[in-house]
């Protein structure tokens, strides 16, 4: 199994301005994710982090609002830029250890609050 | 369009009682199915996995079923304990990557 930390666990930011949410793998991963929570919702994928390249982003989420960021097989980073309090949910950071793996792992989740 | 619907939407229990949850699904080519379990503030984590050929898979008081010619899956909870509170989550994938996740049963279990 992947054992994975977020880093804020919580925050709570006032609008317009923008946060960054680490993700750390103790070990490679093939494939990291983001989603978000909103309140009693279940998740929804924002993005697939890409090690070296851009990160492919879901419909209705743009790299411009959700900067990722992913400089090698352990760490991952999710910015929510100008944020305003729509934004406030809780952020998780999930893995696979390889493309082909049934297995998925979700870190504890980052939640935000925007006032 | 792919979908996951769970039902029922929430449950309340007596601890030591046993429950199911449902899953029904639209998803296809069918992968595997999953249910989550995710505590408040937590993030969720995986109780079983089953592709195609399973049907059924346990663990511990957690048995799913799966019936892939209905595109039903169901989570019998048996016993049930207060710690066994929690959003029960079932997320369907297609064959290549794609996940499909559904709302969600958020379940009590009360002493």
């Amino acid at each position: 199994s992947a054992v994975i930390s977020q880093k804020p666990s919580r925050d709570i930011c006032q609008r317009g301005t923008s946060l960054t949410i680490q993700c750390q793998v103790d070990s490679q991963v093939t494939m990291m994710f983001w989603y978000r929570q909103q309140p009693g919702q279940s998740l929804t994928l924002i993005a697939t982090a890409n090690q070296g390249s851009e990160a492919t982003y879901e419909s209705g989420f743009v790299i411009d609002k959700f900067p990722i960021s992913r400089p090698n097989l352990t760490f991952s980073t999710l910015t929510v830029s100008n944020m305003s309090p729509e934004d406030s949910s809780i952020y998780l950071c999930s893995v696979k250890a390889r493309a082909s793996s049934y297995e998925q792992y979700f870190g504890p989740g980052t939640r935000l609050t925007v006032t | 369009k792919n979908q996951v619907e769970q039902s029922p939407q929430s449950l309340i229990i007596l601890e030591g009682k046993n429950c199911t949850l449902q899953c029904n699904y639209t998803v296809s080519p069918f992968s595997n199915l999953r249910w989550y379990k995710q505590d408040t503030g937590r993030g969720p984590v995986s109780l079983t996995i089953m592709t195609f050929s399973e049907n059924t898979k346990s663990n511990g008081r957690y048995t799913a079923t799966l019936d892939a010619d209905t595109k039903q899956s169901s989570l019998h909870i048996t016993a049930s304990q207060l710690s066994d509170s929690a959003s029960y989550i079932c997320v369907v994938s297609e064959q290549g990557q794609n996940f499909v996740f559904g709302p969600g049963t958020r379940l009590s279990v009360l002493p």
